[in-house]
């Protein structure tokens, strides 16, 4: 089955820094890939997502790129903000498994 | 606001009991998804259901069983608790079958096991 790792587990950043988050995975059959927020004691919720056919989507301060040839992903936000503060999932999802598997979650901690 | 609606909120109950969860899916959403979140672990895929059939199924302890209902309303069925099994449980829906775009997470509900 499909196995998502997700680094770093934890990162600190100072307000208006930037803060990039890495996920691999091994099902080369994934086309989805969605990044989650979780704040604290909330549920999660979809930030930013990209599929297989495109290399790079942005959305404002948030950009996700995709490399299928190294089956990695990863997560950009820039100029981050305190309200940034929350833990962050990658998922990779194969439409024939008819289930996204998670990363263990990033904990971000942006200090004013 | 999702529009996915999980109760209870919180549920505390002791060893060997035994807890339905329920979940409403967003309106015309088809998919339903149980997570299981410990404390500062990520999401752990238990089972789906599309359109009242069993879809896919990941590491659910025999304990547990789930149902989607006509209406599209899911429950989680957790027996002979343990300790172990105090965590967040999570109902996400949507629209595909085949879970390629987004899930729709209810708030959760917080199981304690005592």
């Amino acid at each position: 089955g499909e196995n998502v790792e997700q680094h770093p587990s934890t990162l600190s950043v100072q307000e208006g820094d930037s803060a990039v988050i890495k996920c691999t995975y091994s099902d080369s059959a994934s086309n989805y890939f969605p990044w989650y927020k979780q704040e604290l004691g909330k549920r999660p919720q979809l930030i930013i997502d990209i599929r297989s056919n495109v290399g790079e989507k942005k959305d404002q301060r948030i950009a996700v790129t995709l490399n299928k040839t190294a089956k990695h992903f990863s997560l950009h936000i820039t100029e981050t903000q305190p309200e940034d503060s929350a833990v962050y999932f990658c998922a990779a999802s194969n439409p024939n498994a008819g289930k996204s598997t998670f990363g263990d979650g990033t904990t971000l901690t942006v200090k004013p | 606001d999702s529009g996915v609606t999980q109760t209870p909120k919180h549920l505390i109950t002791a060893t060997g009991q035994r807890v339905t969860l329920r979940c409403s899916p967003r309106s015309g959403d088809l998919s339903v998804y149980w997570y299981q979140q410990s404390l500062d672990q990520g999401l752990q895929f238990l089972i789906q259901y599309y359109n009242g059939e069993e879809r896919a199924k990941g590491n659910i302890l025999e304990r547990f069983s789930a149902q989607q209902f006509p209406d599209l309303h899911s429950e989680l069925n957790l027996s002979s608790l343990e300790l172990g099994d105090s965590a967040l449980y999570f109902c996400a829906s949507s629209l595909l079958e085949t879970d390629t775009g987004e899930l729709f997470f209810g708030e959760g509900s917080r199981l304690t096991v005592l």
